[in-house]
Protein backbone atom coordinates (compact mmCIF):
# COMPACT_ATOMS: atom_id res chain seq x y z
CA UNK A 1 0.00 0.00 0.00
CA UNK A 2 1.34 3.25 -0.90
CA UNK A 3 2.09 6.28 1.60
CA UNK A 4 0.49 9.34 2.72
CA UNK A 5 3.26 12.30 3.89
CA UNK A 6 2.42 14.98 5.98
CA UNK A 7 3.87 17.88 7.12
CA UNK A 8 5.90 16.96 10.28
CA UNK A 9 4.57 18.63 13.55
CA UNK A 10 3.37 20.16 16.22
CA UNK A 11 2.22 23.31 15.09
CA UNK A 12 1.96 25.98 17.72
CA UNK A 13 0.05 28.90 16.75
CA UNK A 14 -2.06 31.51 18.59
CA UNK A 15 -5.83 32.02 18.80
CA UNK A 16 -7.01 33.63 15.48
CA UNK A 17 -3.83 32.45 13.35
CA UNK A 18 -4.27 31.18 10.03
CA UNK A 19 -2.59 27.72 9.81
CA UNK A 20 -2.08 25.58 6.29
CA UNK A 21 -1.36 21.95 6.70
CA UNK A 22 0.16 20.13 3.07
CA UNK A 23 -0.10 16.36 2.49
CA UNK A 24 1.17 14.28 -0.81
CA UNK A 25 0.35 10.96 -1.89
CA UNK A 26 1.95 8.77 -3.98
CA UNK A 27 -0.60 6.67 -4.94
CA UNK A 28 -1.72 7.95 -8.49
CA UNK A 29 -5.16 5.70 -8.52
CA UNK A 30 -6.29 7.21 -5.58
CA UNK A 31 -10.05 9.08 -6.11
CA UNK A 32 -11.16 9.91 -2.86
CA UNK A 33 -9.46 12.81 -0.64
CA UNK A 34 -10.49 13.86 3.27
CA UNK A 35 -9.02 15.33 5.97
CA UNK A 36 -10.03 13.85 9.77
CA UNK A 37 -9.25 15.34 12.92
CA UNK A 38 -7.93 12.96 15.85
CA UNK A 39 -8.38 13.85 19.53
CA UNK A 40 -5.51 12.32 21.80
CA UNK A 41 -6.43 8.89 22.38
CA UNK A 42 -9.93 9.05 20.46
CA UNK A 43 -11.43 7.66 16.97
CA UNK A 44 -10.62 9.97 13.76
CA UNK A 45 -13.32 12.21 12.81
CA UNK A 46 -14.44 13.06 9.21
CA UNK A 47 -13.45 16.97 8.98
CA UNK A 48 -14.22 16.98 5.35
CA UNK A 49 -13.96 15.94 2.00
CA UNK A 50 -11.89 17.46 -0.26
CA UNK A 51 -13.10 17.53 -4.21
CA UNK A 52 -11.20 18.69 -7.03
CA UNK A 53 -12.41 22.17 -7.38
CA UNK A 54 -11.86 22.73 -3.69
CA UNK A 55 -14.08 23.23 -0.98
CA UNK A 56 -14.94 25.42 2.38
CA UNK A 57 -16.53 24.77 4.97
CA UNK A 58 -16.50 27.75 7.79
CA UNK A 59 -13.28 28.65 8.44
CA UNK A 60 -11.73 25.02 6.41
CA UNK A 61 -10.78 25.15 3.19
CA UNK A 62 -8.96 21.86 1.39
CA UNK A 63 -7.88 22.04 -1.83
CA UNK A 64 -6.54 19.16 -4.52
CA UNK A 65 -4.68 19.06 -6.96
CA UNK A 66 -4.30 15.98 -8.82
CA UNK A 67 -1.35 16.88 -11.08
CA UNK A 68 1.27 16.91 -8.20
CA UNK A 69 -0.58 14.91 -5.78
CA UNK A 70 -1.17 17.37 -3.64
CA UNK A 71 -3.43 18.10 -0.85
CA UNK A 72 -4.04 21.23 1.30
CA UNK A 73 -5.77 21.99 4.60
CA UNK A 74 -6.53 25.57 5.81
CA UNK A 75 -7.58 26.91 8.82
CA UNK A 76 -8.87 30.38 9.18
CA UNK A 77 -9.32 32.33 12.78
CA UNK A 78 -7.86 29.12 14.63
CA UNK A 79 -9.88 28.15 18.14
CA UNK A 80 -8.44 26.46 21.71
CA UNK A 81 -11.16 23.80 19.83
CA UNK A 82 -9.21 22.98 17.14
CA UNK A 83 -6.33 22.01 18.72
CA UNK A 84 -5.95 18.47 17.59
CA UNK A 85 -4.27 16.20 15.15
CA UNK A 86 -5.17 16.27 11.35
CA UNK A 87 -4.68 13.36 9.21
CA UNK A 88 -4.42 13.60 5.82
CA UNK A 89 -6.52 10.06 4.36
CA UNK A 90 -6.97 9.01 0.71
CA UNK A 91 -8.25 5.59 -0.83
CA UNK A 92 -8.88 4.21 -4.43
CA UNK A 93 -12.75 4.44 -4.34
CA UNK A 94 -15.64 5.11 -2.24
CA UNK A 95 -15.58 2.20 0.48
CA UNK A 96 -12.19 0.66 -0.47
CA UNK A 97 -9.69 0.97 2.59
CA UNK A 98 -8.67 4.30 3.42
CA UNK A 99 -4.94 4.77 3.80
CA UNK A 100 -3.79 7.47 6.33
CA UNK A 101 -0.94 9.60 6.87
CA UNK A 102 0.70 10.06 10.38
CA UNK A 103 -0.87 13.30 10.91
CA UNK A 104 0.56 16.76 11.71
CA UNK A 105 -0.72 17.91 15.40
CA UNK A 106 -2.06 21.29 15.91
CA UNK A 107 -2.20 23.43 19.48
CA UNK A 108 -3.56 26.51 19.25
CA UNK A 109 -2.73 28.78 22.04
CA UNK A 110 -5.06 31.29 24.13
CA UNK B 1 -26.83 9.81 14.39
CA UNK B 2 -25.89 6.33 13.97
CA UNK B 3 -22.99 5.26 15.39
CA UNK B 4 -20.52 2.21 15.39
CA UNK B 5 -20.11 0.66 18.60
CA UNK B 6 -16.75 -1.55 20.00
CA UNK B 7 -16.65 -3.37 23.24
CA UNK B 8 -14.73 -3.21 25.45
CA UNK B 9 -13.06 0.16 25.79
CA UNK B 10 -9.86 -1.52 27.35
CA UNK B 11 -8.92 -4.98 27.25
CA UNK B 12 -5.54 -5.62 28.99
CA UNK B 13 -4.62 -9.59 28.44
CA UNK B 14 -1.47 -11.65 28.83
CA UNK B 15 1.15 -12.31 26.60
CA UNK B 16 -0.29 -15.29 24.38
CA UNK B 17 -3.50 -15.24 25.47
CA UNK B 18 -6.45 -15.00 22.82
CA UNK B 19 -9.11 -12.08 22.45
CA UNK B 20 -11.81 -11.11 20.72
CA UNK B 21 -12.71 -7.30 20.19
CA UNK B 22 -16.13 -6.71 18.93
CA UNK B 23 -18.23 -4.03 16.70
CA UNK B 24 -21.38 -3.12 15.92
CA UNK B 25 -21.45 -1.25 12.69
CA UNK B 26 -23.73 0.98 11.43
CA UNK B 27 -27.33 -1.15 10.36
CA UNK B 28 -27.44 -0.44 6.57
CA UNK B 29 -23.83 -0.23 6.20
CA UNK B 30 -22.24 -3.25 3.99
CA UNK B 31 -18.57 -2.81 4.09
CA UNK B 32 -16.79 -3.13 7.66
CA UNK B 33 -13.00 -2.54 8.12
CA UNK B 34 -10.47 -3.05 11.22
CA UNK B 35 -7.84 -0.51 11.69
CA UNK B 36 -4.84 -0.66 14.50
CA UNK B 37 -3.33 2.77 16.01
CA UNK B 38 0.00 1.72 17.93
CA UNK B 39 0.33 4.72 20.17
CA UNK B 40 2.21 7.40 18.33
CA UNK B 41 2.05 6.06 15.45
CA UNK B 42 -0.33 6.10 12.07
CA UNK B 43 -4.02 4.49 11.79
CA UNK B 44 -3.16 1.38 9.79
CA UNK B 45 -5.75 -0.80 7.88
CA UNK B 46 -5.60 -4.16 8.79
CA UNK B 47 -8.75 -5.54 6.74
CA UNK B 48 -12.28 -5.26 5.43
CA UNK B 49 -14.94 -7.51 4.89
CA UNK B 50 -18.15 -7.61 2.33
CA UNK B 51 -20.85 -9.54 1.85
CA UNK B 52 -19.47 -12.20 4.57
CA UNK B 53 -16.14 -12.40 3.29
CA UNK B 54 -13.00 -10.85 3.26
CA UNK B 55 -12.26 -8.09 0.99
CA UNK B 56 -8.90 -7.07 1.83
CA UNK B 57 -6.39 -7.40 4.28
CA UNK B 58 -2.57 -5.79 4.93
CA UNK B 59 0.47 -7.28 5.48
CA UNK B 60 0.06 -7.02 8.92
CA UNK B 61 -3.29 -9.48 8.95
CA UNK B 62 -1.12 -12.72 9.13
CA UNK B 63 -2.73 -16.51 10.72
CA UNK B 64 -2.84 -14.90 14.20
CA UNK B 65 -5.97 -12.74 12.81
CA UNK B 66 -9.50 -13.39 11.81
CA UNK B 67 -12.95 -11.93 11.60
CA UNK B 68 -15.99 -12.80 11.52
CA UNK B 69 -19.91 -11.91 11.69
CA UNK B 70 -21.77 -14.13 13.48
CA UNK B 71 -25.20 -12.92 13.14
CA UNK B 72 -26.74 -9.97 11.62
CA UNK B 73 -25.36 -7.21 13.72
CA UNK B 74 -21.62 -7.93 15.38
CA UNK B 75 -18.23 -7.78 13.71
CA UNK B 76 -15.14 -9.30 15.09
CA UNK B 77 -11.52 -9.42 15.64
CA UNK B 78 -9.69 -12.07 16.62
CA UNK B 79 -6.06 -12.52 17.79
CA UNK B 80 -5.19 -15.80 18.23
CA UNK B 81 -2.20 -15.53 20.95
CA UNK B 82 -1.27 -12.47 21.42
CA UNK B 83 2.39 -10.49 21.09
CA UNK B 84 3.67 -7.55 23.30
CA UNK B 85 3.71 -5.80 19.67
CA UNK B 86 -0.09 -5.87 19.26
CA UNK B 87 -0.59 -3.62 22.15
CA UNK B 88 -2.43 -0.94 20.15
CA UNK B 89 -5.99 0.84 19.24
CA UNK B 90 -7.99 -0.73 17.38
CA UNK B 91 -10.93 0.95 15.35
CA UNK B 92 -13.96 -0.98 13.52
CA UNK B 93 -15.28 0.93 10.95
CA UNK B 94 -18.28 0.96 8.17
CA UNK B 95 -18.84 2.43 5.44
CA UNK B 96 -22.01 3.02 3.24
CA UNK B 97 -21.79 4.89 0.25
CA UNK B 98 -18.17 5.90 0.30
CA UNK B 99 -19.56 7.49 4.21
CA UNK B 100 -16.67 6.03 6.97
CA UNK B 101 -18.21 5.63 10.27
CA UNK B 102 -15.44 5.14 13.00
CA UNK B 103 -15.67 3.64 16.56
CA UNK B 104 -14.47 4.97 19.28
CA UNK B 105 -12.03 1.92 20.13
CA UNK B 106 -10.88 -0.73 22.09
CA UNK B 107 -7.20 -0.08 23.63
CA UNK B 108 -5.72 -3.40 23.79
CA UNK B 109 -2.55 -3.89 26.51
CA UNK B 110 -0.89 -7.06 26.10
CA UNK B 111 1.67 -8.01 29.23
Amino acid sequence: RKEVEQDPGPFNVPEGATVAFNCTYSNSASQSFFWYRQDCRKEPKLLMSVYSSGNEDGRFTAQLNRASQYISLLIRDSKLSDSATYLCVVSTSGNTPLVFGKGTRLSVIA
Amino acid sequence: EPEVTQTPSHQVTQMGQEVILRCVPISNHLYFYWYRQILGQKVEFLVSFYNNEISEKSEIFDDQFSVERPDGSNFTLKIRSTKLEDSAMYFCASSGTGTYTFGSGTRLTVV
